[in-house]
């Protein structure tokens, strides 16, 4: 009865592939989110949806492309992996009205080599 | 250009003392402050927040307390307790002029302190 989950838990693979890490929430929230932590250990936020459509968009390359197929799943699909793409990838959720208070699911540790 | 700050990378403290973990912020929109804790191999878990108006939450071990003046607040645990060690996170977020008044999520973090808590 995970709440927020995401898969797969590690991925390593080569520059220049393409790959996805799919989340998903069973807490009912309306609101999803993708977050990079990178390196230096700050959390950053990338996108957030609302109800399936994009809310929050920061200065993130368009290699970066996600997808909400519903308001309870919300993917994160890299095209032309680089160096600079291994981090940490947390998703998230937040209640109606309550967008501060982020549920976080366990992350996701890229590796690019 | 990180707005918030968390300028002790590590804090380590005795169990049964007070913690003090601290956090600097730049924006002067921000309006609301939360902390975050995470465990090894976890997302972080929401603790406790603060919004602007107030300069003290208290949530039984935890109190958050915030000097708007000097752009700082601080998260006090008392008393400390072995289970306590994580990493914790302050964010904050702005007050967006959008109906409603919500940030919608915007959340700008700290880069963590790491809190050890010896028995």
């Amino acid at each position: 009865d995970t709440a927020v989950s995401q898969t797969p838990k590690y991925l390593v693979t080569q520059m220049g592939n393409d790959k996805s890490i799919k989340c998903e929430q069973n807490l009912g929230h309306d609101t999803m989110y993708w977050y990079k932590q990178d390196s230096k250990k700050f959390l950053k936020i990338m996108f957030s949806y609302n109800n399936k459509e994009l809310i929050i968009n920061e200065t993130v390359p368009n290699r970066f492309s996600p997808k909400s197929p519903d308001k309870a799943h919300l993917n994160l699909h890299i095209n032309s992996l680089e160096l600079g793409d291994s981090a940490v990838y947390f998703c998230a959720s937040s209640p109606p009205g309550r967008e501060e208070t982020q549920y976080f699911g366990p992350g996701t540790r890229l590796l690019v080599l | 250009d990180q707005q918030v700050k968390q300028n002790s990378p590590s804090l380590s403290v005795q169990e049964g003392r007070i913690s003090i973990l601290n956090c600097d912020y730049t924006n002067s929109m921000f309006d609301y402050f939360l902390w975050y804790k995470k465990y090894p191999a976890e997302g972080p878990t929401f603790l406790i927040s603060i919004s602007s108006i107030k300069d003290k939450n208290e949530d039984g071990r935890f109190t958050v307390f915030l000097n708007k003046s000097a752009k700082h607040l601080s998260l006090h645990i008392v008393p400390s307790q072995p289970g306590d060690s994580a990493v914790y996170f302050c964010a904050a977020s702005p007050l967006t002029p959008r109906a409603g008044g919500t940030s919608y999520g915007k959340l700008t973090f700290g880069q963590g302190t790491i809190l050890t808590v010896h028995p």
